[in-house]
């Protein structure tokens, strides 16, 4: 089945700095999600990407799906966005409609 | 409501018991998922409910696992003689459709098997 990883696994940020987490999957998808688990253990959607970019306040995702990889941007971040980010696929053409997800990338911002 | 739901938010059970997990996804949303997270396994798919289609249940880990769907809303999970390897956080996430597959997921279930 498809495979999906994140890097980097742990990040630890000042506040105010930017960053970029990555996302490679191993085959064509037709849904890449990215969400934000809050320490209280919800999943928030950040952005439905499996194509293109696309923005929102700080946050910016790119999915290039030819080379098989999605980049999550964080600008000027805050405290709040600790926690850890999630990426999870569908596999194009797949029979199932779940989601794999990666293994996620642990942020801690510290103030 | 406008998201979706999952209850009860905690359950602490003792290991052999059986218990049930509720799921309410979102209004008009005909498919829905369930996954589970724990600390070992990370989060994986369990089961999935595309409206009146047989559920796909390959993601389930053993036949103590089984779930069912009322009249295309509401779900229910349910597990048998609980075994400690159970403990875990369980998911539900719905979407409008196969097609229209971006998931929104509940707050979760954390399961605890004494």
């Amino acid at each position: 089945g498809i495979q999906v990883e994140q890097s980097p696994p742990d990040l630890i940020l000042q506040e105010g700095a930017n960053s970029t987490l990555r996302c490679n999957f191993s085959d064509s998808v037709n849904n890449l999600q990215w969400f934000h688990q809050n320490p209280w253990g919800q999943l928030i959607n950040l952005f439905y990407i499996p194509s293109g970019t696309k923005q929102n306040g700080r946050l910016s995702a790119t999915t290039v799906a030819t080379e098989r990889y999605s980049l999550l941007y964080i600008s000027s971040s805050q405290t709040t966005d600790s926690g850890v980010y999630f990426c999870a696929v569908r596999a194009y053409g797949g029979s199932q409609g779940n989601l794999i997800f990666g293994k996620g990338t642990k942020l801690s911002v510290k103030p | 409501g406008a998201g979706v739901s999952q209850s009860p938010s905690n359950k602490v059970t003792e290991k052999g018991k059986d218990v049930e997990l509720r799921c309410d996804p979102i209004s008009g949303h005909t498919a829905l998922y369930w996954y589970r997270q724990s600390l070992g396994q990370g989060l994986e798919f369990l089961i999935y409910f595309q409206g009146n289609s047989a559920p796909d249940k390959s993601g389930l880990p053993s036949d103590r696992f089984s779930a069912e769907r009322t009249g295309g809303s509401v779900s229910t999970l349910t597990i048998q003689r609980t075994q400690q390897e159970d403990s875990a956080v369980y998911l539900c996430a719905s979407s409008l459709s196969t097609a229209n597959n971006e998931q929104f997921f509940g707050p979760g279930t954390r399961l605890t098997v004494l």
